[in-house]
């Protein structure tokens, strides 16, 4: 267990529809990424968030967007949901730049 | 764009040595190395940043040389748990800022 926790761990939904994974990072890690892991692409950066302000940016659809609260946890906001957009979502967390912690992932199948 | 990885799959005996090539054709700033078992998410093994170091744990080791523009992960004496996906990610800088990006994977497969 690394500390991470993401919710749903499961999500189906329909094409065109809106949904927000959430992520609650390890106890005092300051930073957050997003990753997307599908068949055909692979394993895709997103975004990184540290203490609340975007840090980087990745192959994030404009349709995507994501935000870190004062809480530290980050939340994904997917919009306008596509078929392709089925896939394993990841986040980390990491107390500092030589090291993170992976949480289990939410499956999200679009139909 | 995408590193390039090598080999796409390897099969060793347990105990045996075994490299995983990631090579970038941008000038990078860190490589980051994770081992994902199937079903699982990725586990974050190391980072290394440019100036060419050398990076291990226990049996695992790694190095990045930025002239190349390409890092290795040697696996020695290897065991059943080292089986997994490898990925190397690679971090670089251009005038648009940071770009973070995955290899395609090596799986590596430790029989008994």
């Amino acid at each position: 267990d690394s500390g991470v926790t993401q919710t749903p761990k499961h999500l189906i939904t329909a094409t065109g529809q809106r949904v927000t994974l959430r992520c609650s990072p390890r106890s005092g890690d300051l930073s957050v990424y997003w990753y997307q892991q599908s068949l055909d692409q692979g394993l895709q950066f997103l975004i990184q968030y540290y203490n609340g302000e975007e840090r980087a940016k990745g192959n994030i659809l404009e349709r995507f967007s994501a935000q870190q609260f004062p809480d530290l946890h980050s939340e994904l906001n997917l919009s306008s949901l596509e078929l392709g957009d089925s896939a394993l979502y990841f986040c980390a967390s990491s107390p500092s730049a030589s090291e993170q912690y992976f949480g289990p992932g939410t499956r999200l199948t679009v139909t | 764009q995408q590193p390039v990885q090598s080999p796409q799959a390897v099969i060793l005996r347990e105990g045996e040595d075994a490299v995983i090539n990631c090579s970038s054709s941008k000038a990078l700033y860190s490589v980051h190395w994770y081992r994902q078992k199937h079903g699982e998410a990725p586990v974050f093994l190391m980072i290394l940043l440019k100036g060419g170091e050398q990076k291990g744990h226990e049996k695992i080791s790694a190095s990045f040389n930025e002239k190349k523009q390409q890092s290795s992960l040697y696996l020695t004496a290897s065991q059943l748990s080292y089986s997994g996906t490898y990925f190397c990610g690679t971090e670089d800088w251009d005038n648009y800022g940071q770009n973070f990006v995955f290899g395609p994977g090596t799986r590596l497969s430790v029989l008994p």
